[in-house]
């Protein structure tokens, strides 16, 4: 069972126009919730994050939005630049356990068109 | 910055080789894990070590094996490499339990193909 979902495998938008990614999950413990960007041949570098206290965190052009009744997230970028073209990947933790595991989505790959 | 460097980026072996994969990070994080990413999975976790010779199994570890030595340093072993374990390897390492981040930094991935 698939706890982080992203429904979309791709999204193509234009340069300066909004890019929307979105992220759903299932366990109603996820406390944290964070958004990577992976270019090819790379490794993942971490983007923006969001604890469940809040629903919304804004970084730059980044922004996340948090919808725990829905158990929904997205990622808004405004405005999208060709740099921005990349596999994004959503992730959630919950408090416990051992340490600080991550449960990762299956990622959208972005492609902004100049 | 944080750093954490893995010790290959391509790799290929033979079917029923040993493989080792070596990741070091210059942070002191405690946390140590091994991710394989693959087209349409994501990143799903192999093992994780949260202290010097503490590891704990993730969501795969079938056919996988790891150390933790010292802290700096996590390895994953292919006891017997198949062609199913072609792959991106990524490790991770990130702070302890408790610590007011999530975040998990990761190392730059190592292509495997395993022919």
């Amino acid at each position: 069972d698939q706890q982080v979902k992203q429904n979309s495998p791709s999204l193509s938008v234009q340069e300066g126009r909004i890019s929307i990614l979105n992220c759903d999950y299932t366990n109603s413990m996820f406390d944290y919730f964070l958004w990577y960007k992976k270019y090819p041949a790379e490794g993942p570098t971490f983007l923006i994050s969001i604890s469940s206290i809040k629903d919304k965190n804004e970084d730059g052009r980044f922004t996340v939005f948090l919808n725990k009744s829905a158990k929904h997230l997205s990622l808004h970028i405004v405005p999208s630049q060709p740099g921005d073209s990349a596999v994004y990947f959503c992730a959630a933790s919950s408090y416990g356990g051992a340490t600080n595991k991550l449960i990762f989505g299956t990622g959208t790959l972005l492609a902004v068109q100049p | 910055d944080v750093k954490v460097t893995q010790s290959s980026r391509y790799l290929v072996k033979r079917t029923g080789e040993k493989v080792f994969l070596e990741c070091v990070q210059d942070m002191d994080h405690e946390n140590m894990f091994w991710y394989r990413q693959d087209p349409g999975l994501g990143l799903r976790l192999i093992y994780f070590s949260y202290d010097v010779k503490m590891k704990e199994k993730g969501d795969i570890p079938e056919g996988y094996s790891v150390s933790r030595e010292k802290k700096e340093r996590f390895s994953l072993i292919l006891e017997s490499a198949s062609t199913n374990q072609t792959s991106m390897y990524l490790c991770a390492s990130s702070w302890e339990r408790g610590r007011s981040s999530y975040e998990q930094y990761f190392g730059p991935g190592t292509r495997l193909t395993v022919t």
